[in-house]
């Protein structure tokens, strides 16, 4: 079992949609990030956090500590949102741990 | 801020040969990360730095692996004798002081392939 998990692994969605996508993880951590990777590499960070929650924009990650879960919300999506979305957890020696990502396409 | 620089972007090369790259994160970001990522995957860690220090190693790096960062700023990741499951992204990230409440910046990657 991999120590972070995520689902759903690929997401479709209509233009305008919310979306929800959610990871799990097992280990003791620091803090815990989304991240944003478009094809080609790039990652950029969207969230940082490591309680309750965080607004950016359409952009909504929330985080419960005590279970080990949290979800990262899209509201009114856009084709431009599609991109793999990876959860990944700061460790307490400050590396990351990644989950596999989530490849959301997003219709007109 | 001109962002974490990574070079070369891409890297195609024959089985058995050696590779470098370089990183260059953000000025005054003391801490540079290397990571892997195969296709499908999410990036898997491989080592980091504090300033030239290197911290800690993945059991991922093998021997045919070394990263450098002599100065404490821009760093070098070899792979020796390169094989064919060495083709990934190779992503460099690094974040400032006061870590612990800073995120990690991501460089765009380089790209092996072996052939």
């Amino acid at each position: 079992k991999n120590e972070v998990e995520q689902s759903p692994q690929n997401l479709t969605a209509q233009e305008g949609e919310f979306i929800t996508i959610n990871c799990s993880y097992s280990v003791g951590i620091s803090a815990l990030h989304w991240l944003q990777q478009h094809p080609g590499g790039g990652i950029v960070s969207l969230f940082m956090l490591s309680s309750g929650k965080k607004k950016h924009g359409r952009l909504i990650a929330t985080i419960n500590i005590q279970e080990k879960h949290s979800s990262l919300h899209i509201t009114a999506s856009h084709p431009r949102d599609s991109a793999v979305y990876i959860c990944a957890v700061r460790s307490n020696t400050d590396k990351l741990i990644f989950g596999t990502g989530t490849r959301l396409q997003v219709f007109p | 801020d001109t962002g974490v620089s990574q070079d070369p972007r891409h890297k195609i090369t024959k089985r058995g040969q050696n590779v470098t790259f370089r990183c260059d994160p953000i000025s005054e970001h003391n801490r540079l990360y290397w990571y892997r990522q195969t296709l499908g995957q999410g990036p898997e860690f491989l080592t980091y730095f504090q300033n030239e220090a290197q911290l800690e190693k993945s059991r991922l790096l093998s021997d045919r692996f070394s990263a450098e960062r002599p100065k404490g700023s821009f760093s070098t990741l070899e792979i020796q004798r390169t094989e064919q499951g060495d083709s990934a992204m190779y992503l460099c990230a690094s974040s400032p002081p006061g870590h612990s409440n800073q995120p990690q910046h991501f460089g765009d990657g380089t790209r092996l392939s072996i052939l």
